[in-house]
């Protein structure tokens, strides 16, 4: 059974950065993607980005460009999602999800969620 | 970037009655090489992180109720819930990876029991 389990919540400046982590168990962590979707406070869901760790490869939503860094650490089968610069407007729950790279048939695993309060 | 949009926004029914929400996506998202839909359906509920539901536009992910179903081609999608259950109420979100570097969610429909 594939688990992916996040780090624990966070409270951060405005101006700083925040590391997540998203650790993959079950499965084989080289053949998904990790993507990272955020959900503010009574908002919708809002892809960020993704890593393709076979690959090495991370693609960015455009409005994160600049802002936000996916890695992945095969050894450790975890995923970690920097964003940077933070504002008040980043105070969000963050999502890690995995889907099959190629498969195309959506995310299917989840992470439980981390939240990210931004506050002076 | 293909834009999602869902409606309506929010839907109220009785229980066990159908409740229908429609996806339309800003560019076709079939992929004319395998003739599948890149299009998902997600359910969420309050706390708790999404459900993939739908996926290929039609096919329900294993150990999803058979009262769920996906249909539609192209630009335009619906979820159908034949016969609404209490445990039903959630929001639920359409996502398009036919731009998978570029993945998108609908803005949510939220659905009570009316």
């Amino acid at each position: 059974q594939v688990q992916l389990v996040q780090s624990g919540a966070e409270v951060k400046k405005p101006g700083s950065s925040v590391k997540v982590s998203c650790k993959a168990s079950g499965g084989t962590f080289s053949s998904y993607t990790i993507s990272w979707v955020r959900q503010a406070p009574g908002q919708g869901l809002e892809w960020m980005g993704r890593i393709i760790p076979i690959l090495g490869i991370a693609n960015y939503a455009q409005k994160f460009q600049g802002r936000v860094t996916i890695t992945a650490d095969k050894s450790t089968s975890t995923a970690y999602m920097e964003l940077s610069s933070l504002r008040s407007e980043d105070t969000a729950v963050y999502y890690c999800a995995r889907d099959i790279y190629g498969d195309y048939s959506g995310f299917d695993y989840w992470g439980q969620g981390t939240l990210v309060t931004v506050s002076s | 970037d293909i834009v999602m949009t869902q409606s309506p926004d929010s839907l109220a029914v009785s229980l066990g009655e159908r409740a229908t929400i429609n996806c339309k996506s800003s560019q076709s998202v079939l992929y004319s090489s395998n003739n599948k839909n890149y299009l998902a359906w997600y359910q969420q509920k309050p706390g708790q992180p999404p459900k993939l539901l739908i996926y290929w536009a039609s096919t329900r992910e294993s150990g999803v109720p058979d009262r769920f179903s996906g249909s539609g081609s192209g630009t335009d999608f619906t979820l159908t819930i034949s016969s609404l259950q209490a445990e039903d109420v959630a929001v639920y979100y359409c996502q398009q990876y036919y731009s998978t570097a570029r993945t998108a969610f609908g803005q949510g429909t939220k659905l009570e029991i009316k």
